[in-house]
C-alpha cells in the first residue's frame, strides 16, 4: 500500500546531540515537505524539495538540513539538537511527476524532545 | 503573500449535530485549491475536502461539505450527524500556482457524547 513513512515516532535526545529524521514516501511523488507542529498549534513549513537535489528553505527558519538524493527519501537533520527544537515533525508528499494542486499526504510525524 | 484565518480556535458539539468551522483568505490570485485537513489526537493529517477556486459548484464528501465564497474568500466547512471520531483538530489550507500550502491556525474540534 503505497503511503509515507516517519522514523522514529518519538525522540528523545540530549543537548548537543546530532540527530536525522527519517522520511520515506512509496507514491513515486515529486514534492515533499518538512513542517514542524507545536501540539495542537498551527503548522510551520521549514524545508521543501521539488525533486531530487532541489531543496528550499520554508517560512520558518531552521536549524536543520535536508538531502534529496533519491525521490522517495526527505532525511531532516540537525547537527546539534536544542531544547529549543523540542516539537513534532510532519514529514509530507504530494504529487506525482506533471500534476499541479494535488493535496499532501503526511506521515504520521516524529515527536521530539531534546532535554 | 497569502493568509488563512480560522477564527475559532476551539469548537465543541453534540453528537449527531451539524457544526460549521469558518475559514477566510486572502490572495490576489485567481486560480488556486481550498483544503481542509483533519489531525485526529496523536494520528496522521488526512486530508477530508478539497475545492478548486474555479469551480463555482461547492465540494462535498459524505457528511462533510464546504461553503465556498470566491468574492468574499471564505471557506467554511459543514460536517453533519456529527460523530466522536470526527474530534480532531482542522486545519484550512490555501494552495496557488507555487505550489505550497499556507495553512491556518486550526481549530480544535470536540464531538460530546
Amino acid at each position: 500500500e503505497a503511503d509515507i513513512y516517519q522514523t522514529p515516532r518519538y525522540l528523545v535526545i540530549g543537548t548537543g546531540k546530532k540527530i536525522t529524521l527519517e522520511c520515506s514516501q512509496t507514491m513515486g511523488h515529486d514534492k515533499m515537505y518538512w513542517y514542524q507542529q507545536d501540539p495542537g498549534m498551527e503548522l510551520h513549513l521549514i524545508h521543501y524539495s521539488y525533486g531530487v537535489n532541489s531543496t528550499e528553505k520554508g517560512d520558518l527558519s531552521s536549524e536543520s538540513t535536508v538531502s534529496r538524493i533519491r525521490t522517495e527519501h526527505f532525511p531532516l537533520t540537525l547537527e546539534s539538537a536544542r531544547p529549543s527544537h523540542t516539537s513534532q515533525y510532519l514529514c509530507a508528499s504530494s504529487g506525482g511527476p506533471g500534476t499541479v494542486y494535488s493535496p499532501l499526504h503526511f506521515g504520521n510525524g516524529t515527536r521530539l524532545t531534546v532535554t | 503573500a497569502q493568509t488563512v484565518t480560522q477564527s475559532q480556535p476551539e469548537m465543541s458539539v453534540q453528537e449527531a449535530e451539524t457544526v460549521t468551522l469558518s475559514c477566510t483568505y486572502d490572495t490576489s490570485e485567481n486560480n488556486y485549491y481550498l483544503f481542509w485537513y483533519k489531525q485526529p489526537p496523536s494520528r496522521q493529517m488526512i486530508l477530508v475536502i478539497r475545492q478548486e477556486a474555479y469551480k463555482q459548484q461547492n465540494a462535498t464528501e459524505n457528511r462533510f461539505s464546504v461553503n465556498f465564497q470566491k468574492a468574499a474568500k471564505s471557506f467554511s466547512l459543514k460536517i453533519s450527524d456529527s460523530q466522536l471520531g470526527d474530534t480532531a483538530m482542522y486545519f484550512c489550507a490555501f494552495q496557488d500556482g507555487s505550489e505550497k500550502l499556507v495553512f491556518g491556525k486550526g481549530t480544535k474540534l470536540t464531538v460530546n457524547p
